[in-house]
């Protein structure tokens, strides 16, 4: 079974507004962490945004926030204000904490693009 | 500035030939990871490492092979008993141990491998 689930395929958004990218996750670990990261044409990985389980507010960095809804097992990422530069692949990624959390598991991404 | 090495960017190599990727990071993080990817797809774990001395299969070890002799160094090894090895390949680090379930994957920029 799918452990991260990323239901866009690929998403479209017209510059300067904002877009929310789903993600669904399945753990029984009490303990764990979630992760978004930004992948451009280029092909690096850049780190945007971390949400603990145990964490009670919803994280945010910059126009980077994290919808957590813990019932649902949803971490939704919300750009706002979106740039022309947002255009690459988004993955989802969790980390549990049964062994340490030694193994990220990554969702298949979504393939935002921005529309001047 | 801290971060993780990997070389060369483009690698080419003839069918049968085994290849080496190089991977170095002088963050001081315990844990390695290769990722494998192919095009339009997302991150498959290959092998990982917590300590010195000691590795584990991710989910797509066969045909391949890793060292770590050093901290600082988690080299992966393409053998000619990989089917498809033409890929993007990835190594990150991160923390390991208690505590660091909220520790990101720090990557490299990649390897470009492609066999003809």
């Amino acid at each position: 079974a799918q452990k991260i689930t990323q239901t866009q395929p690929g998403m479209f958004v017209q510059e300067k507004e904002a877009v929310t990218l789903d993600c669904t996750y399945d753990t029984s670990d009490p303990s764990y962490g979630l992760f978004w990261y930004k992948q451009p044409s280029s092909g690096e990985m850049i780190f945007l945004i971390y949400q603990g389980s145990y964490d009670q507010q919803n994280a945010t960095e910059g126009r980077y926030s994290l919808n957590f809804q813990k019932a649902r097992k949803s971490a939704n990422l919300v750009i706002s204000a979106s740039q022309l530069g947002d255009s690459a692949m988004y993955f989802c990624a969790m980390r549990e904490g049964m062994d340490y959390g030694q193994n990220f598991v990554f969702g298949p991404g979504t393939r935002l693009s921005v529309l001047p | 500035d801290g971060g993780i090495t990997q070389s060369p960017k483009y690698l080419f190599r003839k069918e049968g030939q085994n290849v080496t990727l190089s991977c170095e990071q002088n963050l001081n993080h315990d844990a390695m990871y290769w990722y494998r990817q192919d095009p339009g797809q997302g991150l498959r774990l290959i092998y990982y490492s917590q300590i010195v001395n000691d590795f584990q299969k991710g989910d797509i070890a066969e045909g391949y092979s890793v060292s770590r002799e050093k901290k600082e160094s988690f080299p992966l090894t393409v053998t000619s008993a990989q089917k498809n090895p033409t890929a993007f390949y990835l190594c990150a680090s991160s923390r390991a141990r208690e505590g660091a379930i909220s520790s990101p994957l720090h990557f490299g920029n990649g390897t470009r491998l492609t066999v003809t």
